[in-house]
């Protein structure tokens, strides 16, 4: 089955500084890979998506890129603020709506 | 609009037990997906249903099930509960396969 890698398990960047989350799946049938923030007491929040028809998308500070050969998805932040500070999960997704999810990223925006 | 609305929010019960929790997807979405979210194995894939049609399974024991309704109203059952069930179960929904909204999630603990 599928199998997603996500590195690094913690990040901690100053405020201002840019922060990039890096993820790797096994099943090339994986078309859509989502990332998600992860608030206390909260469920996953979608905060940028792409499909493997797309290379590269991008949304104010957050962009995401896809590497289909080797594949790789990661997610870059910048001008990373404290409110940025959270779990990031990274997911691969398959035509049926299921959802492999990495292990979690966490976080930490210094002020 | 309304989000994905789970219920109950906190349930707590005893080995042996069965129990039922319910998720209201948003309004026109036809997809739910079920997760299981422990500290030690991430978030795992329950099951999903498009339509009242079960399209996906994880690999978990028979004890987990679920069904949808007609208005897209899910439900997920877990009996002979063991202590090992205690989780933060998520539900998600979507109008087809992408961009998937969570809820909060019901925090089961088995005591």
């Amino acid at each position: 089955g599928e199998n997603v890698e996500q590195h690094p398990s913690t990040l901690s960047v100053q405020e201002g500084d840019s922060a990039v989350i890096k993820c790797t799946y096994s099943d090339s049938a994986s078309n859509y890979f989502p990332w998600y923030k992860q608030e206390l007491g909260k469920g996953p929040q979608l905060i940028i998506d792409i499909r493997s028809n797309v290379g590269e998308k991008k949304d104010q500070r957050i962009a995401v890129t896809l590497n289909k050969t080797a594949k790789h998805f990661s997610l870059h932040i910048t001008e990373t603020q404290p409110e940025d500070s959270a779990v990031y999960f990274c997911a691969a997704n398959t035509n049926a709506g299921k959802s492999t999810f990495g292990d979690g990223t966490t976080l930490t925006v210094k002020p | 609009k309304a989000g994905v609305t789970q219920t109950p929010r906190y349930l707590i019960k005893t080995r042996g037990q069965q129990v039922t929790l319910s998720c209201s997807p948003i309004s026109g979405h036809r997809s739910v997906s079920w997760y299981q979210q422990t500290p030690g194995q991430g978030l795992q894939f329950l099951f999903e249903y498009f339509s009242e049609t079960q399209r996906n399974k994880g690999n978990f024991p028979g004890r987990f099930s679920g069904r949808q309704f007609s208005n897209s109203r899910s439900e997920m059952n877990v009996s002979t509960l063991e202590l090992g069930d205690s989780a933060l179960y998520l539900c998600a929904s979507a109008w087809d396969n992408y961009g998937y909204t969570f809820g909060s999630g019901t925090r089961l603990t088995v005591v």
